[in-house]
């Protein structure tokens, strides 16, 4: 079936370095994109989303690219804090009313000082 | 606003036990999700609802059943709870926007930690 996955699902960085996390997509027909952060014991977070009709959306620290050619998305995070370590997940959908997301398996951020 | 709202944060049943799960939200949201997170996982549709008295099955609904009988409330319940069913519970609200050309963000509550022993 259709689903959204994670290519690593570790990434370790560096205080200040810029991180960029990657999610690709197997259904062809999504046209919504959206990326959520999770903190231990917290339910998901919105970051940023972007449509099909898109190919960048910046938000701040946060760049979404979207490659529909290759169904790939990516999540870049400027100067990367250590409050930004937690769990990241892309999710899809069709964007038809009430549709729900389908979510990938999640990228574990950890940002050391 | 509270925004997502769900009860209890904690919860362990032995096998063969019933429970409910209460999920509200104050955000006037037509849209809401039951979904279930198992470690190492994304989050795992269970049933949805696209409005007052609708309910609809997601994913993995088997086990599971829920009620929508207020815009505010989605109440999700096991009628005999198996050790497969322990898990985070989340749910979410979402609005309806494609009018404005808007998405489908949804909002999440702060999580149900069920075991089932």
């Amino acid at each position: 079936g259709e689903s959204v996955g994670l290519h690593l699902p570790t990434l370790s960085v560096q205080e200040g370095d810029n991180s960029i996390i990657n999610c690709a997509y197997s259904n062809s027909a999504s046209d919504y994109f959206i990326w959520y952060k999770q903190e231990s014991g917290k339910g998901p977070q919105f970051i940023i989303d972007i449509r099909s009709n898109m190919d960048k959306r910046q938000g701040q620290r946060v760049t979404v690219l979207l490659n529909k050619t290759v169904k790939h998305l990516s999540l870049q995070i400027a100067a990367t804090q250590p409050g930004d370590s937690a769990v990241y997940f892309c999710a899809e959908t069709p964007n038809q009313a009430g549709t729900a997301l389908i979510f990938g398996k999640g990228t574990t951020l950890s940002v050391s000082s | 606003n509270a925004g997502v709202t769900q009860t209890p944060k904690f919860r362990v049943l032995k096998t063969g036990q019933s429970m409910t799960l209460l999920c509200a939200q104050d955000m006037n949201h037509e849209y809401m999700y039951w979904y279930r997170q198992d470690p190492g996982m994304g989050l795992r549709l269970i049933h949805y609802s696209v409005g007052e008295g609708t309910t609809a099955k997601g994913e993995v609904p088997d086990g599971y059943n829920v009620s929508r009988l207020k815009k505010q409330n989605f109440l999700l319940g096991l009628e005999s709870a198996a050790p497969s069913q322990t898990s985070v519970y989340f749910c979410a609200s979402s609005y309806y926007a494609m009018s404005s050309g808007g998405g489908n963000e949804q909002f999440f509550g702060p999580g149900t930690r069920l075991t089932v022993l």
